[in-house]
């Protein structure tokens, strides 16, 4: 069965600097790796993904992730952090069994960038 | 958040009572999912519908049972709620190669 870890429940920044939010997998075959973003009393959004091709994925909000083989990681980075970027991030790996897109979470790491 | 609604949006109920959480798309989209949220556990999957009248279970599916006559409808039943099934759930659809899209949430409250 595939899995997801977040190793760091929260993560704090300041503004301005670069942040980097820790991802690592375990799948059997190819990942499908997912990054989502919650913010508070609302349901998740969709930042970006990875299939297939290049290993730095760029998404939304100004956003990106380095999808790494060897590392089995998939870290959430962006060059400079904003105060609304505060949110809760989860990463996430598809399971292909069955169709769809049913996805096996992490447990989440919450970032607080702070002035 | 792409045409998802889920109803309500808050509930209170006691325990042992049936409860029944809607969540309704305007996409068409072929798949839709019941997830929970829990602190430390992330999310997890409840069931999932793979289209209309087939479903499957997920990964925490005891206690719960789904429905779907229609494309756009997906039922998640708890059918005699327990403390433990107190959670924040989410609904989710999405195509075949599509990422999944989330409703805002429905935070049920078992007493």
């Amino acid at each position: 069965a595939q899995s997801v870890a977040q190793p760091e429940d929260q993560v704090n920044v300041a503004e301005g600097n670069p942040l980097t939010v820790k991802c690592t997998y375990s799948v059997s075959g190819n990942p499908y790796l997912f990054w989502y973003v919650q913010y508070p009393n609302r349901g998740l959004q969709f930042l970006l993904k990875y299939i297939t091709g290049d290993n730095l994925v760029k998404g939304s909000y100004g956003f990106e992730a380095e999808f790494n083989k060897s590392q089995t990681s998939f870290h959430l980075k962006k060059p400079s952090a904003l105060v609304s970027d505060s949110a809760l991030y989860f990463c996430a790996v598809r399971d292909i069994s069955g169709g769809g897109n049913k996805l096996t979470f992490g447990t989440g790491t919450q970032l607080k960038v702070e002035l | 958040d792409a045409g998802i609604t889920q109803s309500p949006r808050h509930k209170v109920t006691e325990t042992g009572t049936p409860v029944t959480l809607r969540c309704h798309q305007t996409e068409n989209h072929r798949y839709m999912y019941w997830y929970r949220q829990d602190p430390g556990h992330g999310l997890r999957l409840i069931h999932y519908s793979y289209g209309v009248k087939d479903t499957d279970k997920g990964e925490v599916s005891d206690g719960y049972s789904v429905s779907r006559s229609k494309t756009e409808d997906f039922l998640l039943t708890l059918e005699s709620a327990t403390s433990s099934q107190t959670s924040v759930y989410f609904c989710a659809i999405s195509d075949r190669d599509t990422e999944a899209f989330f409703g805002q949430g429905t935070r049920l409250t078992v007493v």
